[in-house]
């Protein structure tokens, strides 16, 4: 089935630095989601990439979706204690059995140090 | 506007026994999806329900069933629990609209933590 790799798996950084954390796949997808999730809660939708080539931003955040259409980026400028979490990106695809459903990657564990 | 609404929050169930879960979506949306996270891994994707049917299943076994009623809300049903079913089970909504061209963003609930001893 269609897989999706994140990377990297965990990132300490500092209060004030940026953070870059990308997903790639061997299958092309039609949309690109990213979403952040804080312990005991569901999965908050951060930004979504609907062509190829879109950058996005929201606010200290800015996500492309890959030319290839087989990868996407996010980008965290002047980390705060807040951003802590775990960020997944996600993809939809249209095809086969692949049909109507967003399949997710691994995570990336983000801890800022104040 | 109330988000994806799951219940219960939490539930212990024992080896063989039955568990239902519970989903009321965003206002307005008619596709339900569910989702498995296990501790410490991904979201797998379990089923997705629209208009009352059932439109996709991922990769788990016949135990795993639900159902989608006429107002939208879904069930999740898990016959048979076994350990390895102890997981976050996550609902989330969306609007579909007949064909798919594109992803309309999933918006998650909080979860039902399942846990089987």
């Amino acid at each position: 089935g269609q897989q999706l790799n994140q990377s990297p798996q965990s990132m300490f950084i500092q209060e004030g630095e940026d953070v870059s954390m990308n997903c790639t796949s061997s299958s092309i997808f039609n949309t690109w989601l990213w979403y952040k999730q804080d312990p005991g809660e569901g999965p908050v939708l951060l930004i979504a990439l609907y062509k190829a080539g879109e950058l996005t931003s929201n606010g200290r955040l800015t996500a492309q979706f890959g030319i290839t259409r087989k990868d996407s980026f996010l980008n965290i400028s002047a980390s705060i204690p807040s951003d802590v979490g775990i960020y997944f990106c996600a993809g939809f695809s249209t095809g086969g059995t692949s049909y109507g459903k967003l399949t997710f990657g691994q995570g990336t564990i983000l801890t800022v140090h104040p | 506007e109330a988000g994806v609404t799951q219940s219960p929050t939490h539930l212990i169930k024992t080896r063989g026994q039955q568990a239902t879960l519970r989903c009321s979506p965003i206002s307005g949306h008619t596709s339900v999806y569910w989702y498995q996270q296990a501790l410490g891994l991904g979201l797998q994707f379990l089923l997705w329900y629209d208009e009352g049917e059932e439109r996709n299943r991922g990769n788990f076994p016949p135990r795993f069933s639900g159902r989608q009623f006429p107002n939208y809300s879904s069930e999740l049903n898990v016959n048979a629990l076994e350990l390895e079913d102890s997981a976050l089970y996550l609902c989330a909504s969306s609007i579909f609209r007949g064909t798919f061209t594109g992803g309309s963003p999933l918006h998650f609930g909080n979860g039902t933590r399942l846990t089987v001893t």
